[in-house]
């Protein structure tokens, strides 16, 4: 069984260029959330996505950033012209939810992003 | 605004050691408490809580919920080198999104 995979690993762009996150969530979960982890610091939660729905973004910064669940394939989260605060690891995890019952999100390895 | 504040930041103790890790919440809408451990990679499950008072086991680690003073406390007993990481707290709240705390760093030495 697969857990949440996540790629690139490691993503280094220069300032201006766009980056592009995918994450492919457990086998049968159709809840993704997207978290970025500033050094030093702990997850902030950014965007929550059911397939084809964006059900909560309020932590997504309003500009440059964006985030799709298709139908099929991964989900994305895309930011555009990176700027150096953007260098965070990015974190995507997964959840089965069924709404009344309790269920953790599971994890992937993270992306991290530098900024050059 | 939801807030999840752990304590102490960080922890030095000698293997065979027993810690105690705190986690306060103010958030609405509470509907769990989870507890992950990170390791330089992605943070794994613990334990989630959901029920004050009833204590959740898993080998040397065990955890506890108080909803009416709204904290949480992870205990690890007889610490290995191995339990050396950084352990999240995290609430669920209103549309399932998880709010962290910033972490306990715990660095255990042989």
């Amino acid at each position: 069984n697969a857990g949440v995979m996540q790629n690139p690993r490691h993503l280094v762009r220069r300032r201006g260029q766009e980056a592009r996150l995918r994450c492919s969530p457990v086998k049968g979960h159709s809840h993704v959330y997207w978290y970025r982890q500033l050094p030093e610091e702990g997850l902030k939660f950014m965007v929550y996505l059911q397939k084809e729905n964006i059900i909560d973004e309020s932590g997504m910064p309003k500009e440059r950033f964006s985030a799709e669940f298709p139908k099929e394939g991964p989900s994305i989260l895309r930011i555009q012209q990176v700027v150096r605060g953007d260098s965070a690891a990015y974190f995507c995890a997964s959840s089965p939810l069924q709404r009344g019952n309790y269920n953790e999100q599971f994890f992937g390895p993270g992306t991290r992003l530098t900024v050059l | 605004e939801d807030k999840v504040v752990q304590s102490p930041l960080s922890l030095v103790v000698h293997e065979g050691d027993t810690v105690t890790l705190n986690c306060s919440y103010e958030v609405t809408n509470f509907r769990s408490l989870l507890w992950y451990k990170q390791e330089k990679k992605a943070p794994t499950f613990l334990f989630m809580l959901t029920s004050s008072g009833i204590e959740k086991k898993s080998g040397r680690l065990s955890s506890i919920l108080d909803k009416k003073e709204l904290f949480s406390i992870l205990n690890i007993t007889a610490t290995q080198t191995g339990d050396s990481a950084v352990y999240l707290c995290a609430v669920e709240a209103g549309t399932d999104k998880l709010i962290f705390g910033t972490g306990t760093r715990l660095q255990v030495f042989p």
